[in-house]
């Protein structure tokens, strides 16, 4: 079965430009989670969603959004992009009745 | 708030070494999570635990639930270089559907 699957792996944009990253779940998982992970603030839970609801969220400002695909996949989307937003993103899935969640490689995202 | 505290922060030993990574809490959960990750990498799950005092072992690591539910440990015998990386224990927590993560321990293992 293949894995979770991140686009792009390395992202460099500039400030005030804004992103849109793509995650492409386990087969058969309808569950996709977000996160940002930076040296200093560790990993940070952005958002979930389930059959393309927004089920959880973390606290990050509007200018995070995401959302989810008939087919499972997810996207999130950084507007107004900020030196500080430069992390690796990661996203995880999940399978109905377990608590365990499997991780992609990341995107690592880059802003000058 | 349900927070999962892991220690030490940082480990680094000499290859051959024995060592052992806390993951407490002040909450229960269903069950924890643990991850290795390397850098630029996204986690690999490692091992779930699920029942109170449950043991699994994976070759030199050894994981173990803690018989309320709320903590873990996680021991590695025999420290390869290749064991060197950040674990991060993680677990689900009550009252909704957020995966609560550890800050991490990160660790080096020379040879």
């Amino acid at each position: 079965k293949a894995g979770v699957t991140q686009t792009p792996r390395y992202l460099i944009k500039t400030r005030g430009q804004q992103v849109t990253l793509s995650c492409s779940p386990i087969s058969g998982h309808r569950s996709v989670s977000w996160y940002q992970q930076t040296p200093g603030q560790g990993l940070q839970f952005l958002f979930e969603y389930f059959s393309e609801t927004q089920r959880n969220k973390g606290n990050f400002p509007g200018r995070f959004s995401g959302r989810q695909f008939s087919n499972s996949r997810s996207e999130m989307n950084v507007s107004t992009l900020e030196l500080g937003d430069s992390a690796l993103y990661l996203c995880a899935s999940q399978g109905e009745g377990t608590d365990t969640q499997y991780f992609g490689p990341g995107t690592r995202l880059t802003v000058l | 708030t349900q927070l999962l505290e892991q220690s030490p922060q940082f480990l680094s030993i000499q290859e051959g070494e024995n060592l052992t990574v806390y993951c407490n809490s002040s909450s229960v959960f269903s069950s924890l999570q643990w991850y290795r990750q390397e850098p630029g990498e996204g986690p690999v799950l490692l091992v779930t635990v699920v029942t109170g005092g449950e043991v699994k072992k994976l070759k030199r690591l050894t994981f173990q639930f803690g018989d309320a539910r709320k903590d873990s440990s996680l021991h590695i015998t025999a420290a390869q270089p290749g064991d060197t990386g950040l674990y991060l224990c993680a677990g689900r927590g009550t009252g909704g559907f957020k995966t609560i993560f550890g800050a991490g321990t990160r660790l080096f293992v020379k040879a």
